[in-house]
């Protein structure tokens, strides 16, 4: 079946450092593969996606690339924020089915 | 943002005692899930829905039922509830047109003393 690994946290980092999370993935066929934050106390939000090999998927600074030959999906930003302290949830849905399969979420801290 | 609300946003129950949880969505989106978050698990599918009563089990459905009689509303129920089932439950939608992408409730704090 589907599964997500991702790094384990928590990670704390100073403000304006750069951040990678990593995340690999094992599926059949072509997933789709998701990043979404959850805030302290919200439920998770979509960050970005990215549907198909080699596709980059951006948002708010944040970045990741689907990485087949690797079966990877890193999350990246280059300059985080105090306001980027939440948790960080990688996920796929396999190809033809509409299940999202996640990891165990990485907490991020930053700090000022 | 997505139009789900949750209900109740926190419930503390007895063992043994029937509990529902809703989702209600503004959307009209066709698909919707079920997931209950724990630490260390992250999230975990319990049910989902593909239409109004359609549904199917997701990876953690022993426990728990589901109804989908409206469009906008899915009902998350346990039967007897157990410690174990003690949880954080999200709703979540799909929309029609770009059904991979999910949005998810601001979530239910369930406690099962």
């Amino acid at each position: 079946g589907n599964s997500v690994t991702q790094m384990e946290g928590p990670v704390t980092l100073s403000e304006e450092a750069f951040l990678t999370i990593n995340c690999t993935y094992t599926a059949t066929g072509y997933p789709s593969l998701f990043w979404y934050v959850q805030y302290p106390g919200e439920g998770l939000q979509l960050l970005l996606k990215a549907t198909k090999a080699d596709d980059k998927g951006s948002n708010k600074g944040f970045e990741a690339t689907y990485r087949k030959e690797t079966t990877s999906f890193h999350l990246e930003k280059g300059s985080v924020q105090v306001s980027d302290s939440a948790v960080y949830f990688c996920a796929l849905t396999g190809a033809g089915s509409y299940q999202l399969t996640f990891g165990k979420g990485t907490k991020l801290s930053v700090i000022p | 943002d997505a139009g789900i609300t949750q209900s109740p946003r926190h419930k503390v129950t007895e063992t043994g005692t029937p509990v529902t949880l809703r989702c209600h969505q503004t959307e009209n989106h066709r698909y919707m899930y079920w997931y209950r978050q724990d630490p260390g698990h992250g999230l975990r599918l319990i049910h989902y829905s593909y239409g109004v009563k359609d549904t199917d089990k997701g990876e953690v459905s022993d426990g728990y039922s589901v109804s989908r009689s409206k469009t906008e509303d899915f009902l998350l129920t346990l039967e007897s509830a157990t410690s174990s089932q003690t949880s954080v439950y999200f709703c979540a939608i799909s929309a029609t047109d770009s059904a991979y992408e999910q949005y998810f409730g601001p979530g239910t704090r369930l406690t099962v003393t």
